[in-house]
C-alpha cells in the first residue's frame, strides 16, 4: 500500500464548478499535511497547509479527518488556471512524503 | 531571485557515466532534499540532508551520492548512470520544522 494515495483523475469540470480531492495515508503518527500544485513541466509549488481544525484561503478549502487518516481539498469556482496537478503531501519524520497527485482540468 | 537553483535544465548521458546535478539556495535553510519524479509515482525522496555535513537515505538512495559541505550546496552525484535514472530530479530545501518545501525548477534527465 502506498504510503499517501490519491485519485489520479483526471477531473474534467467547466469553470465556475466546484471540485474536492481525496487522499489517504498510513502513517498514524504524521503531524504535517499539505497540499501542492504542480503545473506541467514546472517545479511543485506550495498551496496550502492542512490544519486539524481546516483551513481556508480564497476558494481553496482544505480539511483533515485524523480518524480516519483523510485529506481533502475543495476547490470552489473554479478557473481555467486552477489546470495542475494536485499533490497530497504528508510528513514522516522530518521528511515529507508526496501523492502521486490527481489530475484537475477546468474547460471553458 | 531568492530561491533553489538547480543546473543543468536538461541532460543526455550514456549508459555508464557519471555526472553532478547542482543545487544551491540562499534562503539559508537547513533541511535540503532530492526527489525524482517520474509518471504515476509520484515524488520520491532519494537523498536528504538536515545541514552542513549531514546526510542520509531516502526511499530510492541506490546509484545516487551526496554530500554537504555548505549550508547553501547540496549536489547530487550519479556514480554509473543506468536508463533506470531517466527521470525528473527536483531539489527542495526548507527550515527545520517548516512549513513547507521549496523546490527548484527541476533537472530533465535521459539516460540512453
Amino acid at each position: 500500500r502506498k504510503e499517501v494515495e490519491q485519485d489520479p483523475g483526471p477531473f474534467n469540470v467547466p469553470e465556475g464548478a466546484t471540485v474536492a480531492f481525496n487522499c489517504t495515508y498510513s502513517n498514524s503518527a504524521s503531524q504535517s499535511f499539505f497540499w501542492y500544485r504542480q503545473d506541467c513541466r514546472k517545479e511543485p509549488k506550495l498551496l496550502m497547509s492542512v490544519y486539524s481544525s481546516g483551513n481556508e484561503d480564497g476558494r481553496f478549502t482544505a480539511q483533515l479527518n485524523r480518524a480516519s487518516q483523510y485529506i481533502s481539498l475543495l476547490i470552489r469556482d473554479s478557473k481555467l488556471s486552477d489546470s495542475a496537478t494536485y499533490l497530497c503531501v504528508v510528513n514522516k519524520g522530518n521528511k515529507l512524503v508526496f501523492g502521486a497527485g490527481t489530475i484537475l482540468r477546468v474547460k471553458s | 531571485n531568492a530561491g533553489v537553483t538547480q543546473t543543468p535544465k536538461f541532460q543526455v548521458l550514456k549508459t555508464g557515466q557519471s555526472m553532478t546535478l547542482q543545487c544551491a539556495q540562499d534562503m539559508n535553510h537547513e533541511y535540503m532534499s532530492w526527489y525524482r519524479q517520474d509518471p504515476g509515482m509520484g515524488l520520491r525522496l532519494i537523498h536528504y540532508s538536515v545541514g552542513a555535513g549531514i546526510t542520509d537515505q531516502g526511499e530510492v538512495p541506490n546509484g545516487y551520492n551526496v554530500s554537504r559541505s555548505t549550508t547553501e550546496d547540496f549536489p547530487l552525484r550519479l556514480l554509473s548512470a543506468a536508463p533506470s535514472q531517466t527521470s525528473v530530479y527536483f531539489c527542495a530545501s526548507s527550515a527545520l520544522g517548516g512549513a513547507g518545501y521549496t523546490f527548484g525548477s527541476g533537472t530533465r534527465l535521459t539516460v540512453v
